[in-house]
């Protein structure tokens, strides 16, 4: 079984680009959660995504937007990039989209702002 | 008010003895659960305990337990004959809301530094 795959795995733009972050969830899984870790801090919620369709946010702007394709698979669009998006993201994935269940986590993309 | 609390930003515990992490939480909705997950060095999340606002047993997964005191709005992880490998962060999280709104919000975590 092929657990939760994010790349790249580190990423360095400048301020105002825009970047695209990729995430392969857990086979079976059909539930994808986005968090921005910045450094020293814990994890904060971005979205979640069910089926395609977004399933909950957290209290980012829109310039952060996100995807899941048919098999699950899911994109992380941030435009306009800030020095303050330099974070860890990290890209969870579990069964379904119900309380309980456990999300099992990628190693995360380190993203770099100039 | 913060939606979790983790009072302790750094802890050192001897090699085998036990270990408390502190964790508070607030909540208005009544249906909520409670996880931890230890963060190495390396960063990847690591899954450790669940416990629902309507279990009534306190959650064990192994030499991991959640002393979850509902009234209290507190959910400490207890970690029994700590090991080396246990040095890392430690982070308590929460999940609040319902299909189509559900939440996961993080505390700030612990440092736990496991001493030989």
């Amino acid at each position: 079984e092929t657990g939760v795959t994010q790349s790249p795995t580190h990423l360095i733009k400048t301020r105002g680009q825009q970047v695209t972050l990729r995430c392969s969830s857990q086979s079976g899984h059909n539930t994808v959660s986005w968090y921005q870790q910045a450094l020293g801090q814990g994890p904060q919620f971005i979205f979640q995504y069910y089926r395609e369709e977004e399933n909950g946010r957290g209290n980012f702007p829109p310039r952060f937007s996100g995807l899941q394709f048919p098999n699950y698979s899911s994109e992380l669009n941030v435009n306009a990039l800030e020095l303050d998006d330099s974070a860890l993201y990290l890209c969870a994935s579990s069964p379904v989209a119900v309380q309980g269940n456990e999300q099992f986590f990628g190693p995360g993309t380190r993203l770099t702002v100039l | 008010a913060q939606k979790i609390t983790q009072t302790q930003p750094g802890m050192f515990v001897q090699e085998k003895e036990a270990v408390t992490l502190d964790c508070t939480y607030d909540t208005s909705d009544p249906s909520y659960g409670l996880f931890w997950y230890k963060q190495p060095s390396s960063g990847e999340m690591i899954f450790l305990i669940y416990q629902g606002s309507y279990d009534q047993q306190n959650a064990t997964e192994g030499r991991y337990s959640l002393n979850f005191q509902k009234a209290r709005k507190s959910a400490n992880l207890v970690i029994s004959a700590s090991q080396l490998g246990d040095s890392a962060m430690y982070f308590c999280a929460m999940r609040e809301g319902h299909f189509g709104n559900e939440k996961l919000t993080f505390g700030t975590g612990t440092r736990l530094t496991i001493i030989p």
